[in-house]
């Protein structure tokens, strides 16, 4: 059975710094892929990163990326630069399994709300 | 506009009765979910659906029933709510393996 794990309950970060959300899973497919989302006070869930089990690079969007380490099973999210907005609260997420109709559902970790501090 | 769209945003209702979430996407993604979200539990998959007319169950499908007749409609409905279906329901959708847009969230409250 796939499970996402996110360690950190609650964080804090010094407006300007880079911070690190961690997230760790488990799954026996060989192929999977691996999601942030973001979400704001108002409620809405905002995509903000994939990484593909298979991409050799770690995903970067602007301020965003992903450290991928495959034998570790983890998938961190490093926001650079931090800014107030990022206050939010943050899943990880993982699908998996070969492309057919089951393996397009997410699997969400419990989340981690980050604080950025002024 | 384009996107994907849930409706209502807030509802209250009593326990027993039946209620229906909508969920309307203009994407013509194949794929629709629909997620529940409660505190500490992260979203969990209620139901998703691959295409019109094919749907399965998710992780927590009791006392759910979903439908799609057309691809851009994806209606959740609870046929008896109970206290324990209050949540934050989110439908989403994907066309790619790489992606799922989520709506705007249903704030449900059973009394």
């Amino acid at each position: 059975a796939q499970k996402i794990t996110q360690t950190q309950p609650g964080m804090f970060v010094q407006e300007k710094e880079a911070v690190t959300l961690d997230c760790t899973y488990d799954t026996s497919d060989q192929s999977y892929g691996l999601f942030w989302y973001k979400q704001p006070s108002s409620g809405e869930m905002i995509f903000l990163i994939y990484q593909g089990s298979y991409d050799e690079q770690n995903a970067t969007e602007g301020r965003y990326s992903l450290n991928f380490q495959k034998a570790r099973k983890s998938a961190n999210l490093v926001i650079s630069a931090s800014q107030l907005g990022d206050s939010a609260m943050y899943f990880c997420a993982m699908r998996g399994g070969f492309k057919m109709d089951s393996s397009y559902k997410l699997i969400f970790g419990s989340g981690t709300r980050l604080l950025v501090r002024p | 506009d384009a996107g994907i769209t849930q409706s209502p945003r807030y509802k209250i209702t009593e326990t027993g009765r039946q209620v229906t979430l909508m969920c309307h996407q203009t994407w013509s993604h194949s794929y629709m979910f629909w997620y529940r979200q409660d505190l500490g539990h992260g979203l969990r998959l209620i139901y998703y659906s691959a295409a019109a007319d094919i749907t399965d169950k998710g992780e927590v499908p009791d006392g759910y029933v979903v439908s799609r007749s057309k691809t851009e409609n994806f209606p959740l409905t609870l046929e008896s709510a109970t206290r324990s279906q209050t949540s934050v329901y989110f439908c989403a959708s994907s066309e790619s393996w790489e992606e799922q847009f989520f709506g705007p969230g249903t704030r449900l409250t059973v009394l």
